[in-house]
This record gives structure tokens, C-alpha cells and sequence, in this order.
């Protein structure tokens, strides 16, 4: 069966460094999504991407993240200058151009700021 | 705007007892409803949606839920629990059946199977 898969599973860094976190959405999906999830936290969305380009964002999804599809299979966030409050678990989820906004979730990457 | 509102952080059940997981939603719109569940170390996996053909819903695993519009509920149920049912279960809503939106999640209800 098919899944969305993320890469890496953990990502430390230190405060003020850039990352980014991969994502390979499920192959015949055109809407993908980042969430993230901060321990102890409801998880919450950030953005949304469809036909190459933004489509909705929270007010948590600041200068400071980017998002982008450089290929036909990879979806990616990058965050600039990583704060210590962006320690969190971070989601990727992608769905088809079909159904109800049913969306599929990959296990997510942890990233810890030091 | 939307919100989810979930009931107990934590639930504990017995094996082989009901499970009664609650959700109460706030839409400005007839709203699109989902339970996830997420296991340890996992990603979140749909359980169940609800989209308006019929308000009682039938997910995977044996849960069901039932949408509840003059109590604004979703409540997610499974007559009998059991061992592997122990994970977080997430309700959340969504304004639109289409398009890009996001997902509003509750909080999370820990469910505890007591043996």
C-alpha cells in the first residue's frame, strides 16, 4: 500500500541553523501539507501546496518557512534560522485530487533546537 | 472559525468494554469530521471521515461514529476494546471537501486498554 514517507526521522540542529525536512507524498496525490506537533500539543497545520504553489497557510508559517517541490517526488520544509520553540514533530501529509480532504500522514520527522 | 474540543486527555478502559472517545466540533459551515489514530512512533492514520451521506459512520478496526448536528458531537465508539486499540486518537475538522485546507485537530485522547 502506499505511504508517505519522511526523512529524517530525527534532526537535531542548533538554534539559528537551517534544515529541511523531506517528504515523499503518496505518487498520484496533488495536494500536500506540512503540520507540526509540539509535545504535549494538538497537532497544527502550517501550510498547504497544489499546483506548485502555496494555497493556504496558518499564521504559524512565518518568513522564516519555505516550502518546495523541486522534483516530481519530493515535497520539502526548510526553516531559515531555527528557533528553540520550533522543536516540534513535523508532519507531512499529501491527498488526491478526489475524496473528501481525507489526508495521508507520513510518521513525521522530530526536530530538536539545542 | 473552526475548533475541535476533545473530552479526557486520557481514557482507560478494560478489555472487552466499550470505548467512547468524544469530540465536540465548532463549524460555521456543515463540516467534514475525521478521526485519526496514531500509534507510537508512527504516522497518523485515518480511521474514519464523515461527509454528509449518512451520519453514522463505519471506520476501520470496528470503530464507528456518529454525527451529532444539535450537539455539534462526533463521538467515536468500539463496542469491545482490545490490547492493540491502546494509541492517541485525534478528531478533526475541515470547512471543505475540496481544496487545499487544512486540518483542524483536537488535542488528543490517550487510550489506555487495562487487561
Amino acid at each position: 500500500e502506499p505511504e508517505v514517507t519522511q526523512t529524517p526521522s530525527h534532526q537535531v540542529t542548533q538554534m539559528g541553523q537551517e534544515v529541511i525536512l523531506r517528504c515523499v507524498p503518496i505518487s498520484n496525490h496533488l495536494y500536500f501539507y506540512w503540520y507540526r506537533q509540539i509535545l504535549g500539543q494538538k497537532v497544527e497545520f502550517l501550510v498547504s501546496f497544489y499546483n506548485n504553489e502555496i494555497s493556504e497557510k496558518s499564521e504559524i508559517f512565518d518568513d522564516q518557512f519555505s516550502v518546495e517541490r523541486p522534483d516530481g517526488s519530493n515535497f520539502t520544509l526548510k526553516i531559515r534560522s531555527t528557533k528553540l520553540e520550533d522543536s516540534a514533530m513535523y508532519f507531512c501529509a499529501s491527498r488526491p485530487n478526489t475524496g473528501y480532504n481525507e489526508q495521508f500522514f507520513g510518521p513525521g520527522t522530530r526536530l530538536t533546537v539545542l | 472559525a473552526q475548533s475541535v474540543t476533545q473530552l479526557g486527555s486520557h481514557v482507560s478502559v478494560s478489555e472487552g468494554a466499550l470505548v467512547l472517545l468524544r469530540c465536540n466540533y465548532s463549524s460555521s459551515v456543515p463540516p467534514y469530521l475525521f478521526w485519526y489514530v496514531q500509534y507510537p512512533n508512527q504516522g497518523l492514520q485515518l480511521l474514519l471521515k464523515y461527509t454528509s451521506a449518512a451520519t453514522l459512520v463505519k471506520g476501520i478496526n470496528g470503530f464507528e461514529a456518529e454525527f451529532k448536528k444539535s450537539e455539534t458531537s462526533f463521538h467515536l465508539t468500539k463496542p469491545s476494546a482490545h490490547m492493540s486499540d491502546a494509541a492517541e486518537y485525534f478528531c478533526a475538522v475541515s470547512d471543505s471537501g475540496g481544496g487545499a485546507d487544512g486540518l483542524t485537530f483536537g488535542k488528543g485522547t490517550h487510550l489506555i486498554i487495562q487487561p
